[in-house]
């Protein structure tokens, strides 16, 4: 069956430092592979997409690449600020139609 | 308007109430989604409406029941819930244009609390 897998522990950080959060995933081949932030009790918020043709994409000061030969995406934030302590949830898509497959996320903490 | 609003915010309900769900999007998207979060666990897809007519049902209990009245409401109608059914319930929406690569736009999403 497909399995996602994320970080399980917390990640924690100094701010000013690079956070890299990892996706790994099985027995899937996706399209495209999405990450999204999730605060407590909020929904998740979109980051980034990356197509399966792609190695790596950028946008401010995240970066996420993809290896579908290793199935792994990494997603970095560099000089990271408390403000970037969150969740972070990747997913792959489409499974069928438009539905997605989210990882069980990352909690990220910053100390400033 | 980039945004879903979804209410209430809070929901506390005895396990032979019925209540509703609401969600909302003016963005002009034409799928809508359902999703249900434990803590500490991923979002599961419940239901999805593809220009106003339910195209997945992820197996879901008949005691939920969606409803899409127009293209920009999206309603999950509760009956006889179970306590394992509290739970963060969140919606989503996309352009849902039949492409690949559909980003999801989240609403707040509606604490449930089953008692």
């Amino acid at each position: 069956s497909q399995k996602i897998e994320q970080n399980s522990e917390a990640l924690n950080i100094q701010e000013g430092k690079t956070a890299t959060l990892t996706c790994n995933y099985t027995n899937y081949s996706p399209a495209y592979l999405q990450w999204y932030r999730q605060d407590p009790g909020r929904g998740p918020v979109f980051l980034l997409l990356i197509r399966e043709n792609e190695k790596e994409k950028r946008k401010e000061r995240l970066k996420v690449t993809f290896d579908t030969t290793l199935k792994q995406s990494l997603f970095h934030i560099t000089a990271s600020q408390p403000a970037d302590s969150a969740t972070y949830l990747c997913a792959l898509g489409p499974e069928y139609g438009n539905k997605l497959v989210f990882g069980a996320g990352t909690i990220l903490r910053v100390k400033s | 308007d980039t945004e879903v609003t979804q209410t209430p915010k809070h929901l506390v309900m005895g396990m032979t109430n019925k209540k509703s769900l609401k969600c909302e999007q003016h963005m002009g998207h034409r799928a809508m989604y359902w999703y249900k979060q434990k803590a500490k666990k991923p979002p599961e897809l419940m239901f999805v409406y593809s220009y106003e007519k339910l195209s997945i049902n992820e197996s879901v209990p008949s005691r939920f029941s969606p409803e899409c009245p127009n293209s920009s409401l999206l309603n999950l109608h509760l009956h006889a819930l179970q306590p394992e059914d509290s739970a963060l319930y969140l919606c989503a929406s996309s352009q849902g244009a039949g492409t690949v690569q559909e980003t999801q736009y989240f609403g707040p999403g509606t604490r449930l609390l089953v008692l």
